[in-house]
């Protein structure tokens, strides 16, 4: 079966850094994605990873550990639009229509 | 390029009635994906098309659910005789298929309340 944890809820101050830890026990693994989700808005798109180490885009880079089964995702210098949700979702073997396994989802919330 | 889109926004209907939700993925897109997301949760996957044919169905879609797309484009959902418990955000997605990432992009989602 598959098994997505997150945290559900964080909280961090403007200007901070916050890291958002992700396990996963699947059947299979073919990437891990990050998505932002604001209150009813769609997901959107924030990074991918397949192979172990460290993705950098701007603010948010996100990390793999394959052996562990774990990833996380960092928010740097935080800003209040950061508020949101954040997913985290397995891809598994290929041939599984490169359906996702999302977790509940992280919902961080921003103070000054 | 506008992204994916959804038609309607949101859907109130009561119980029993069918109701039929419209997908346009990125144009350049043949992978197609629907997924149903309740309040409190990630988005589950319910669906998938490559171009026109459907590849994979969820257990979560029974008999009730059904989707087409009948030219690899556009997509419908059709929920008949919809309860309750189908009340929920039914998000579709698109991909281009090709290598590396494959990565879903999501569109704004229709919300369903069933009364």
């Amino acid at each position: 079966g598959q098994n997505i944890d997150q945290p559900t809820e964080m909280t961090a101050t403007e200007g901070a850094i916050v890291q958002i830890n992700c396990t996963y026990q699947t059947s299979g693994f073919n990437g891990l994605f990050w998505y932002q989700q604001h209150a009813g808005e769609a997901p959107t798109f924030l990074s991918y990873n397949v192979l172990d180490g460290l993705e950098e885009k701007g603010r948010f880079s996100s990390f793999l550990s394959r052996s562990k089964g774990y990833s996380y995702l960092l928010l740097k210098e935080l800003q209040m639009k950061d508020s949101a949700s954040y997913l985290c979702a397995v891809r598994d073997i290929p041939g599984t229509a490169s359906k996702l396994t999302f977790g509940t989802g992280t919902r961080l919330q921003v103070t000054l | 390029d506008t992204g994916v889109s959804q038609n309607p926004r949101h859907k109130i209907t009561k119980r029993g009635q069918n109701v039929t939700f419209r997908c346009d993925p990125i144009s350049e897109h043949n992978r197609l994906y629907w997924y149903r997301q309740t309040l409190g949760q990630g988005p589950e996957f319910l669906t998938y098309f490559q171009n026109e044919a459907q590849l994979e169905k969820s257990r979560l879609l029974s008999d009730r659910f059904s989707a087409e797309r009948p030219k690899g484009s556009f997509s419908t959902l059709e929920i008949q005789r919809t309860e309750q418990g189908d009340s929920a955000m039914y998000l579709c997605a698109s991909s281009p298929r090709s290598g590396g990432a494959d990565t879903q992009y999501f569109g704004p989602g229709t919300r369903l309340t069933v009364l």
